[in-house]
């Protein structure tokens, strides 16, 4: 299976600051078959980018995704008091479908 | 607007089997592949299995063994069934729907936690 890492673990920013979110994936993800979900604590995960850098429906043009492979990034521009949360990201060009560990993003 | 609600009890007994349903409102079940979620205490997100409307499934090899996601289109639900339960399925259970086998999870349910304990 393909086992995605996510870093850093916690990433401590303020609002109005650029965040930089990683998913390392071994072996490669093919046709760039990688999401990013956000999740905030009691309510349903929320699609963000799809296909490597597609936005979801209704995601702010802050977030944006790249990569391809075996590197993928996730970056909000600016960064508003609701994008505090977890992030994480998920192959399924393969399966079992397998998610990253998930990256804290947290008020400094 | 697509929403999906798990329902089932909240407290489970070791060896028994879990048993859950998602119940879809906002769109026709009868379309679209519908999966299982598992988040366990400190830990990240486990893929189940999907099941497609046809009744096709398809499970992680980690838990295809214990098991079963069964599908009403009658009632817009999918179910999920895990026997033989340990305190290591202890988890919030998610559903959420994804429109093919190799595609993202579009729309999730809020969660559900199920915890074994005798």
């Amino acid at each position: 299976e393909i086992v995605l890492t996510q870093s850093p673990a916690t990433l401590s920013l303020s609002p109005g600051e650029r965040a930089t979110l990683s998913c390392g994936a071994s072996p490669s993800v093919g046709n760039r078959y990688l999401a990013w979900y956000q999740h905030k604590p009691g309510l349903a995960p929320r699609l963000l980018i799809y296909d490597a850098s597609r936005r979801a429906t209704g995601i702010p043009d802050r977030f944006s995704g790249s990569g391809s492979g075996t590197d993928f990034t996730l970056t909000i521009s600016r960064l508003e008091p609701e994008d505090f949360a977890l992030y994480y990201c998920q192959q399924y060009d393969s399966s079992p479908y397998t998610f990253g560990q998930g990256t804290k993003l947290e008020i400094k | 607007q697509v929403q999906l609600q798990e329902s089932g009890p909240g407290l489970v007994k070791p060896s028994e089997t879990l048993s859950l349903t998602c119940t879809v409102s906002g769109a026709s079940i009868s379309s679209y592949y519908w999966s299982w979620i598992r988040q366990s205490p400190g830990k990240g997100l486990e893929w189940i299995g999907y099941i497609y409307y046809s009744g096709s499934t398809s499970y992680n090899p980690s838990l295809r063994s214990r098991v079963t996601i069964s599908i009403d289109t009658s009632r817009n639900h999918f179910s999920l069934n895990l026997s033989s339960v340990t305190a290591a399925d202890t988890a919030v259970y998610y559903c959420a729907r994804h429109g093919g086998r190799w595609y993202h999870f579009e729309n999730w349910g809020q969660g559900t936690l199920v915890s074994v304990s005798p």
